[in-house]
């Protein structure tokens, strides 16, 4: 109930593309659902966040989806950059710890010129 | 603002060696955790302080593993004796209170061979 499932395993898109990673989710509980990027030999660094309380949060390029009844969130990288190649993770918690992620497997990204 | 820092980087060590990691969190930070990331996974929590008291230490192995966090600033993670499948990457992140500002550090590699 804790886990936190993310498909793809990897990704190719060509630039200008659409990039799209999804993730599922079980525990209810589960209040903060964000995404991070990581690139080789770095730690992860948090990219954009959302509440269960809205379906759909935009920054820049970079856009999450929410599906409260499906359980479901997934992350939209539009037009697409050979520098957005990396590895991509969603993450949730609880409001009611004081910050535990559980993340998803990962998804890494390649994104060709 | 300076990151959260690590050290060392790498580390190769042979089985049943002890290891130890040190963390340096953002200053003022009061919440520190520490996530083991296996290759081709995301990384999961080993263990959380909230200044120098810890929070969740549940999926932290602690026949072998231990980890403090004296005066409620620097950290230290100690593997003793270290496995085969303890080769991963030890990620420290901190934030100011929860899931609010957390920052990861660039973790360091171990390799036990």
């Amino acid at each position: 109930q804790q886990q936190v499932k993310q498909s793809p395993q990897s990704l190719i898109v060509q630039k200008g593309g659409i990039s799209i990673i999804n993730c599922a989710y079980e525990n209810t509980a589960f209040d903060y659902f964000p995404w991070y990027q990581q690139f080789p030999g770095k730690g992860p660094a948090l990219l954009i966040a959302i509440r269960p309380d809205v379906s759909e949060k935009k920054e820049g390029r970079f856009t999450i989806s929410f599906n409260k009844s499906a359980k479901q969130f997934s992350l939209h990288i539009m037009d697409s950059q050979p520098g957005d190649s990396a590895t991509y993770f969603c993450a949730a918690s609880t409001s009611s710890n004081t910050g535990k992620l559980i993340f998803g497997q990962g998804t890494t990204l390649q994104v060709k010129p | 603002e300076a990151g959260v820092a690590q050290s060392p980087r790498y580390k190769i060590i042979e089985k049943r060696q002890s290891v130890a990691f040190w963390c340096n969190p953002i200053s003022g930070h009061a919440t520190l955790y520490w996530y083991q990331q296996i290759l081709g996974q995301g990384p999961k929590l080993l263990i959380q302080f909230q200044n120098n008291g810890v929070v969740d230490d549940s999926q932290l192995p602690k026949d072998r593993f231990s980890a403090e966090r004296l005066k409620g600033v620097d950290s230290t993670l100690k593997i003793q004796p270290a496995k085969l499948e303890d080769s991963a990457v030890y990620l420290c992140a901190s934030s100011p209170r929860g899931i609010h500002g957390y920052t990861f550090g660039s973790g360091t590699r171990l390799t036990v061979v």
